[in-house]
């Protein structure tokens, strides 16, 4: 089945200890992104990458990293996460940049304390 | 960015048409039109596109303004299963990030 898998799903943990928040994608995509979303302020993107070894930022790229050594994974790290990253993060994928639909993840519900 | 504007939230029944509208006064003539939906507790998903032309596929219909200043997605019967948020998105093919612009959308409520 193609998809797009997050892990973990949910997540809690405390200000400073990092953490990784990995992606997987089946599709063969050259295009994938993280989102976060918040009440109030929709989803803005937080980085993307449009093959592998070429990322670049979104809207909020501050307090995040992200790398992209294969096609399939798009691994979203939080080197010293703080409260204000509790959120929910969806990573997406799409065959290419141009592709006018986009594949999303379940989710991760990240809060930090 | 061009924004789109929508109802907060709309009430329908099951079996019946819904039709979700979309205002958009400000797109430009490259922009296309995005429908995404999200189920609750799920990621957002790709629903339907459209430049000009109205647009049909599996999962409903598309209606663009002559204008294209406004749109209307058309769900044909609605199910319990289409109770969800739906996202109207004016997609910017300049846009180097692909980068799509979610606002607060329409919260669709589907009553047995």
């Amino acid at each position: 089945e193609a998809q797009v898998t997050q892990n973990p799903r949910y997540l809690i943990t405390v200000t400073g200890k990092k953490l990784t928040v990995t992606c997987s994608q089946n599709m063969n995509h050259e295009y994938m992104s993280w989102y976060r979303q918040d009440p109030g302020l929709g989803l803005r993107q937080i980085y993307y990458s449009m093959n592998v070894e070429v990322t670049d930022k979104g809207d909020v790229p501050e307090g995040y990293k992200v790398s992209r050594k294969e096609k399939r994974n798009f691994p979203l790290i939080l080197e010293s996460p703080s409260p204000n990253q509790t959120s929910l993060y969806f990573c997406a994928s799409s065959l290419s940049r141009d592709a006018y639909e986009q594949y999303f993840g379940p989710g991760t519900r990240l809060t930090v304390t | 960015d061009a924004k789109t504007t929508q109802p907060n939230s709309m009430e329908s029944n099951e079996e019946e048409p819904v039709h979700l509208p979309c205002n958009h006064s400000t797109i430009s003539g490259t922009d296309y039109i995005h429908w995404y939906r999200q189920l609750p507790s799920q990621g957002p998903e790709y629903v339907i596109h459209g430049l000009t032309s109205n647009v049909n596929n599996r999962m409903a219909s598309l209606a663009i303004a002559e204008d294209r200043k406004s749109s209307t997605l058309i769900l044909h019967r609605a199910t319990l299963r289409d109770a969800a948020v739906y996202y109207c998105i004016l997609r910017d093919w300049g846009n180097a990030g692909n980068m799509l612009t979610f606002g607060g959308g329409t919260r669709l409520m589907v009553k047995p």
